[in-house]
């Protein structure tokens, strides 16, 4: 079975410029979750997802941050414009039970 | 705020010698517990949930014990592929709440 995968890998971007990163979670996994760690820092949650629909965006930073879950699917994270502070390694992980979560590798995204 | 507190920051061990990792929590009404390893460059792997107090879970080397403070991941005879991040989380609902996590590097 094939795990929760996230693309690309890496992103390095200038200021001002606009990101989106995809989330492929666990197929029949209705939870799907944003995370990010900046660096230095805890994991921290960003947003949860059921199904389509946002159940909780309370750790989005601010409203340069944009998530949608397509059809139940596959969901992205835009950031529009990217700051620098947006620096980070933003983590994907999907649920069947809204308890284990399972992670993706990652996209380590670099604003210059 | 849920707050998860892990030490320690680094360990390191000789292979064989078994050692304890601390995840230290508070959170209102705990859903459960969990227990990933991290690799670099790569995601959280799951390893445990633990639910109530006096729960223990295993696997391999790894052995995960919970009271209702913290909790304690146990490393026995480690070998040098134990070598890796393992990070503590609470969830009092949905969400996780992280820990700093500990580097352990297991040398051969």
């Amino acid at each position: 079975e094939a795990g929760v995968t996230q693309f690309p890998s890496h992103s390095v971007i200038e200021k001002g410029q606009t990101v989106t990163l995809r989330c492929d979670p666990i197929s029949g996994h209705d939870n799907l979750y944003w995370y990010r760690r900046v660096m230095g820092k805890e994991i921290k949650f960003l947003l949860h997802f059921v199904k389509e629909s946002k159940q909780d965006e309370s750790g989005m930073p601010n409203n340069r941050f944009l998530a949608e879950r397509t059809g139940g699917t596959y969901s992205t994270l835009k950031v529009q414009p990217a700051e620098l502070e947006d620096s980070g390694v933003y983590f994907c992980a999907s649920s069947p039970s809204s308890l284990e979560a399972f992670f993706g590798q990652g996209t380590r995204l670099t604003v210059v | 705020e849920d707050q998860v507190t892990q030490s320690p920051e680094a360990l390191r061990l000789q292979e064989g010698e078994s050692s304890s990792l601390n995840c230290s929590y508070t959170v209102s009404g705990l859903r459960g517990l969990f227990w990933y390893r991290q690799d670099p460059g790569k995601g959280p792997e799951f390893l445990f949930t633990l639910y109530s107090a006096g729960e223990e879970k295993e696997k391999e080397r790894l052995k995960a014990t919970l009271t209702k403070k913290e909790s304690f991941l146990h490393i026995t005879a480690p070998k040098p592929e134990d070598s890796a991040t393992y990070l503590c989380a609470v969830s009092g609902d949905y969400k996780l709440s992280f820990g700093a996590g500990t580097t352990v590097t297991v040398r051969a």
